[in-house]
Order: structure tokens, then sequence, then C-alpha cells
């Protein structure tokens, strides 16, 4: 089974406008880390955000937060007022802590921006 | 701020040649990791090691081998260089938990295996 699915290939929208980035997770280690990164056509991988499994509250970062409903195992990125420099690829993953702390990626929804 | 660099940005080598990556962290974190990323496949983890001499095999450690000697300094070996392992290699170091966690990551390797 996959560990991180993104189900988005593609998204577009409009400048200003906000969108959510789906994905969810599968784990039965109860404690694990979510992440988003951003990786624009130049190829490096920014971090954007994390939300550990104990957090209460949904993480926040800026013009990005992270939607997390843990019951449901989703993990959505909502990207608000968006910018012609938000248009990249952006990926979400998950750490477990069993064994060794692992990262899993899912496969990415590619984002384009609109003026 | 943390930096992450990786040996070379491009790279060319011709099939059975032996291939080495090196990557280099310079915030002393212990985990250390190589993803290869292919389109539509998003990132796949090869190796990764939680300490010095520590390597553990990640998804896809098949026609890999990894060194790590040095804290800093994670390698990641193609013994016999094939066509398949044409790929984007990205090098990463965790740093530690809590709500600074993340993953830093290298420029990326883009081999070419001919």
């Amino acid at each position: 089974a996959q560990k991180i699915t993104q189900t988005q290939p593609g998204m577009f929208v409009q400048e200003k406008e906000a969108v959510t980035l789906d994905c969810t997770y599968d784990t039965s280690d109860p404690s694990y880390g979510l992440f988003w990164y951003k990786q624009p056509s130049s190829g490096e991988m920014i971090f954007l955000i994390y939300q550990g499994s104990y957090d209460q509250q949904n993480a926040t970062e800026g013009r990005y937060s992270l939607n997390f409903q843990k019951a449901r195992k989703s993990a959505n990125l909502v990207i608000s007022a968006s910018q012609l420099g938000d248009s990249a690829m952006y990926f979400c993953a998950m750490r477990e802590v069993f064994p060794g702390n692992q990262f899993y990626f899912g496969t990415g929804t590619s984002l384009t921006v609109i003026p | 701020d943390v930096k992450v660099t990786q040996s070379s940005r491009y790279l060319v080598k011709r099939t059975g040649e032996k291939v080495f990556l090196e990557c280099v962290q310079d915030m002393d974190h212990e985990n250390m990791f190589w993803y290869r990323q292919d389109p539509g496949l998003g990132l796949r983890l090869i190796y990764f090691s939680y300490d010095v001499k520590m390597k553990e095999k990640g998804d896809i450690p098949e026609g890999y081998s990894v060194s790590r000697e040095k804290k800093e300094r994670f390698s990641l070996i193609l013994e016999s260089a094939s066509t398949n392992q044409t790929s984007m290699y990205l090098c990463a170091s965790r740093s530690p938990g809590g709500h600074l966690e993340t993953q830093y990551f290298g420029p990326g390797t883009r081999l070419l295996v001919l």
C-alpha cells in the first residue's frame, strides 16, 4: 500500500485565489510527522510546513496552512492568495519513527498559477 | 542556514562505470538520505543512514551502495552504472525532531548513463 497518496497530478489556480492540494497517508505508527515541500523548475526542494501527529492545531506558515484531519489520515496543503511564483511541483511526505525515521514521499502535484 | 551540497549538478557516465555521488552537510545532523526522483514516481528512498558507519536500505537499494565514514559526508555508489539508473539524485539530511524538524535537500545531481 502507498504510504503517501497525492491524487492530483496537476492543478490550476487563478492568481490571488486559494488552492488546496490533497494528501492522504497510511501509517500505524502513533508518532509521525507530515511535511510539504515545493520544487520549482530549478529542481531544489524547499521545505514549506510541518505537522506533528500529536499537534492539536493545524500548522501555518505565512500563506501556507496544513489542514490536518487525523481520523481521515489527511494532510492537505492550503495556499492562500496564490502568486505566480507558487507555480511548482508540490510533494507531501511523512516521517515514521520506525525504522530510523524514514521519510515517504508522494508522487507530487504540479501547480500552475494563472495570471 | 543549513547547507547540503552535492558534488556534481550534472554527470554523464557510460554503462558499467562505477559512479560516486558525494553529499556533505554542515549542520552535524545524524540522519542522511539518498533519493532518486523520476517523473510520475516522486522521490524514492535508496538508502539512509542514522549515524556514522550505519546504513539502512530504503525502498530501492538494488544496484546501489552507500558509505558514511564521517558524520557530515554520505556517499552513494553505483557499482556498475546501467541506463535505468539515469535519474535525478537528491541527498538530504534531517534536523532533530520537534517543530524545527525537516529534511534539508541538496541541489540534486542529474545523472545520465549512456
